[in-house]
């Protein structure tokens, strides 16, 4: 079974701080992802990475930036953390190619103070 | 913005079939139709996809109809443990920005005893 694991489940952090968010999968896929979920706005693509290396905008990246220095890690960063980036952040990994289902890991609910 | 209308939130007796609908009236020829769900505190996770076939996996069934404006997902008997958020999802079957998952805001399956 494909499996993706964050570093943590809980987190909290204080505004200002540098916050990193770790994201593995173990089945050699090309494709990552990180989304945030917030109630009542769903999940939203916040970077996205098809190699080693890549790494493209998704629909809210501001605030933050990505890593991709492995091609089985996927690190989120939080420059400067924000109260408003109190959330649940999702990771995602899959194939390239057609019908690439994604997987996703257990997700890291993050909390701001 | 998602491509697709889903109710609210649905009710299914234990045991029974649960149809999820899904309204997707501007797919465009290229684009198939997948179906994630969402267990409480979990990662979403993938069930099923479909172009203009249905399809069935150990999972759920996918009803398409001829025109391919609407889908019902179909769990052919339900358990509490599929008491999910359900997301119909339309994108094209590549890699890139283009065939990124848009989620929406999903049907909330409640399966009571």
């Amino acid at each position: 079974d494909v499996k993706v694991t964050q570093s943590s489940r809980y987190l909290v952090k204080r505004t200002g701080e540098k916050v990193f968010l770790e994201c593995v999968q173990d089945m050699d896929h090309e494709n990552m992802f990180w989304y945030r979920q917030d109630p009542g706005l769903g999940l939203r693509l916040i970077y996205f990475s098809y190699d080693v290396k890549m790494k493209e905008k998704g629909d809210i990246p501001e605030g933050y930036s990505v890593s991709r220095e492995k091609k089985e890690r996927f690190s989120l960063i939080l420059e400067s953390a924000s109260t408003n980036q109190t959330s649940m952040y999702l990771c995602a990994s899959s194939l390239g190619g057609l019908y690439n289902e994604q997987f996703f890991g257990p997700g890291t609910r993050l909390t701001v103070l | 913005d998602a491509k697709t209308t889903q109710p609210t939130s649905m009710d299914c007796a234990e045991g029974r079939a649960a149809n999820l609908p899904c309204n997707h009236s501007t797919i465009s020829g290229n684009e198939y139709v997948y179906w994630y769900r969402q267990i409480h505190s979990q990662g979403p996770q993938y069930i099923i996809h479909g172009l203009k076939n249905n399809e069935t996996n150990e999972m759920a069934s996918l009803i398409i109809t001829e025109d391919r404006k609407s889908s019902t997902l179909i769990l052919p008997h339900a358990t509490l443990r599929d008491t999910a958020v359900y997301y119909c999802i339309v994108r094209v079957p590549y890699g890139g920005s283009q065939g990124n998952l848009i989620f929406g805001k999903g049907t909330k399956l409640s399966v009571k005893p």
